[in-house]
């Protein structure tokens, strides 16, 4: 059985940091993109990060760029998301999510449960 | 605005048939394979259409998708009241190089 389980979200205040974590089980994680995507309760999804199988295919949301960094751990079957310089519209469920192929650009198929970002003063 | 364009809700009673559409453009949809993801109340998303029309397993085959040209269509049939979902598109876009989602469509089973 296929399982994601993310954790590290937290309550944080505007321009700090997080790590969000995201432990898998149940497939090879070698043979897999994953991504990130998030969605503020009551609102619709958004994508926030994609990596290839290899980590040698990073992608970044705009809104995200250049603060969020991606990045996974074979050993550990971990999947990270580095978070930084936080704003208040990152708020929002943070959904750890498994490809369904090597690629970045092929879908997901498996979703975690999410773990909670808040980032308030 | 979403990339993708989806209607914000959709109803239909027991047993009818529903669509939902989803417009792209050629850098997504058209170029790209569209996926339908549903999400239950409170629950996280769940693959319901893969690469324009593949039904995963487990899912039954009163939902059905298909893409022409830069649009794509999610149809249920026989609709029961646990089909009460947000329904949400999604596909790579090469032009953002990143994902995007239709903004959800919202089925009420009337």
């Amino acid at each position: 059985e296929v399982r994601l389980v993310e954790s590290g979200g937290n309550l944080v205040q505007p321009g700090g940091s997080l790590r969000l974590s995201c432990v898998i089980s149940g497939f090879t994680f070698d043979a897999y993109a994953m991504h990130w995507v998030r969605q503020v309760p009551g609102k619709g999804l958004e994508w926030v990060s994609s990596i290839g199988w290899d980590s040698d295919f990073k992608a970044y949301a705009d809104s995200v760029r250049g603060r969020f960094t991606i990045s996974r751990d074979s050993a550990r079957n971990s999947l990270y998301l580095q978070m930084d310089s936080l704003r208040p519209e990152d708020t929002a469920l943070y959904y750890c999510v498994k490809g369904e192929g090597l690629g970045t650009s092929i879908g997901f198929d498996h979703w975690g449960q999410g773990t909670p970002l808040t980032v308030s003063s | 605005q979403s990339v993708l364009i989806q209607p914000p809700s959709a109803s239909g009673t027991p047993g009818q048939r529903v669509t939902i559409s989803c417009t792209g453009s050629s850098s997504n949809i058209g170029t790209f394979f569209l996926y339908w993801y549903q999400q239950l109340p409170g629950m996280a998303p769940k693959l319901l259409i893969s690469k324009n029309n593949q039904r995963p397993s487990g899912v039954p085959d009163r939902f059905s998708g298909s893409v022409s040209g830069t649009s794509a269509s999610l149809a249920i049939s026989g609709l029961r009241s646990e089909d009460e979902a947000y329904y949400y598109c999604a596909a790579w876009d090469n032009s953002l190089s990143g994902w995007v989602f239709g903004a959800g469509t919202n089925l009420t089973v009337l």
